[in-house]
């Protein structure tokens, strides 16, 4: 039964870039075609912010522009989410999640709150 | 971006009630379509695909119907564990979006 957990500061100053890790546990990434990253906030609610396919190829969400990167480790054990320039309307709780069949958010982490203040 | 609208916001049910959650997209998505139950402070959890597919170790008191761009989420019986937001999600096209959410609560 494959585990994901996200780790990474929950406080980040505004122009800063927000760092998030999601370690896979019980599995490898190569085991499954996608991984995503989404966030939530009060305001916006559900917003799916990007994917990668275990071969390195990425989807991103066009609100973000330029701003996302999402990558995999070396290790295959974790995909890391990258969010530059950010502002107070990043602050969310963000989730790692596994997608199933190429489209299906079938296994997704505890999330990770993160706020972004002085 | 396809816009996904869900009515109601709030529902307010008994335990045993049917329950009903629309969810309408702005443009045909055939029956890409998720709907997820969400609990206070947990991630949200795959309860419906392909619009009424049932997920495994879903409770057979689900179900999800529609297609093109109606659809809906039946609780046929409701059961305390059932009290949580729920939201519907499509996949049919890139970014996928999720419809803004149905809060199930205790009447």
């Amino acid at each position: 039964q494959v585990q994901l957990q996200e780790s990474g500061p929950g406080l980040v100053k505004p122009s800063g870039t927000l760092s998030l890790t999601c370690t896979v546990s019980g599995g490898s990434i190569s085991d499954y075609s996608w991984w995503s990253w989404v966030r939530q906030t009060p305001g916006k609610g559900l917003e799916w912010i990007g994917e990668i396919y275990h071969g390195g190829r990425t989807n991103y969400n066009p609100s973000l522009g330029s701003r996302v990167t999402i990558s995999i480790d070396q290790s295959r054990t974790q995909f890391s989410l990258k969010l530059t320039s950010v502002t107070a309307a990043d602050t969310a709780v963000y989730y790692c999640a596994r997608v199933r069949g190429s489209y299906l958010l079938d296994s997704w982490g505890p999330g990770r709150p993160v706020t972004v203040s002085s | 971006d396809i816009q996904m609208t869900q009515s109601p916001s709030t529902l307010s049910a008994s335990v045993g009630d049917r329950v009903t959650i629309t969810c309408r997209a702005s443009e045909s998505i055939n029956n890409w379509l998720a709907w997820y139950q969400q609990k206070p402070g947990k991630a949200p959890r795959l309860l419906i695909y392909k619009a009424s597919s049932l997920e495994s170790g879903v409770p057979s008191r689900f179900s999800g119907s529609g297609s093109g761009t109606e659809f809906t989420l039946t609780v046929s019986s409701l059961q305390p564990d059932d009290f949580a937001a729920y939201y519907c999600q499509q996949y049919y096209g890139y970014p996928w979006t999720f419809g803004q959410g149905t809060n199930v609560e205790i009447k």
